[in-house]
């Protein structure tokens, strides 16, 4: 089983570029979600999404648009990408937005580079 | 607002036991989860508590407060492949996961 998956594993950007980060699972969770982690800082949610057609704002969402179209995929825009958004990203989902069902279970990451 | 406090690092000799803290104040409270991060790797999943008391899975077990707020994890019989970063995490009254900074366990032979 995959599990959860991002692409690209890292990516090197212009500053000013637009840049889709793609995250797909094979659970059939409802939920998932968007972090990014910066050292010192530790994981910061940007999005997520409890269930297909519904998105919600995290603790550092300007920037950064999502959209869940469907139960397995949920991207991540970055509409103009500036370098403080140079960070490592991961994507998580778990089987529902609440109790013991909530564990998650993390993509690998996508480091990305913004110049 | 949401705030999440463990040890910012912690060392602790191979065979012995550390406890790692966690202390938050969040907007409502739907559960606290452990998780375990090694250097350049995605989070893994270690315990979840949503009621006080102790949680034991071999040699990790986490502790729960909810009066307190607090929560620790603690690690018996320390081996190497037990150095990483180990993440306290709350679920808020929105479900969402609030993560704290990670506290970096270093493991001395």
């Amino acid at each position: 089983t995959a599990g959860i998956t991002q692409a690209p594993t890292s990516q090197i950007l212009a500053a000013g570029r637009s840049m889709t980060l793609r995250c797909t699972q094979d659970m059939r969770h409802n939920a998932m979600y968007w972090y990014r982690q910066d050292l010192g800082l530790g994981l910061r949610l940007i999005h997520y999404s409890n269930t297909a057609g519904t998105t919600g704002k995290g603790e550092v969402p300007d920037g950064y648009s999502v959209s869940r179209a469907n139960t397995d995929d949920f991207p991540l825009t970055l509409a103009s990408a500036v370098p403080s958004q140079t960070s490592v990203y991961f994507c998580a989902s778990s089987a529902q937005g609440g109790g013991d069902y909530n564990e998650q279970f993390f993509g690998p990451g996508t480091r990305l580079t913004v110049l | 607002g949401q705030n999440i406090d463990q040890p910012t690092e912690m060392t602790a000799t191979e065979g012995a036991i550390v406890q790692i803290n966690c202390t938050y104040q969040t907007s409502g409270f739907n559960g606290l989860f452990w998780y375990q991060q090694h250097a350049g790797e995605a989070p893994t999943f270690l315990s979840y508590n949503v009621l006080d008391g102790l949680e034991e899975k071999g040699r990790f077990s986490s502790f729960l407060s909810r009066s307190k707020g607090y929560s620790y994890l603690l690690l018996k019989e320390l081996q190497m492949k037990d150095s990483a970063s180990y993440l306290c995490a709350v679920s808020d009254r929105d479900d969402k996961i609030i993560f704290g900074k990670g506290t970096r366990l270093h493991i001395l032979p």
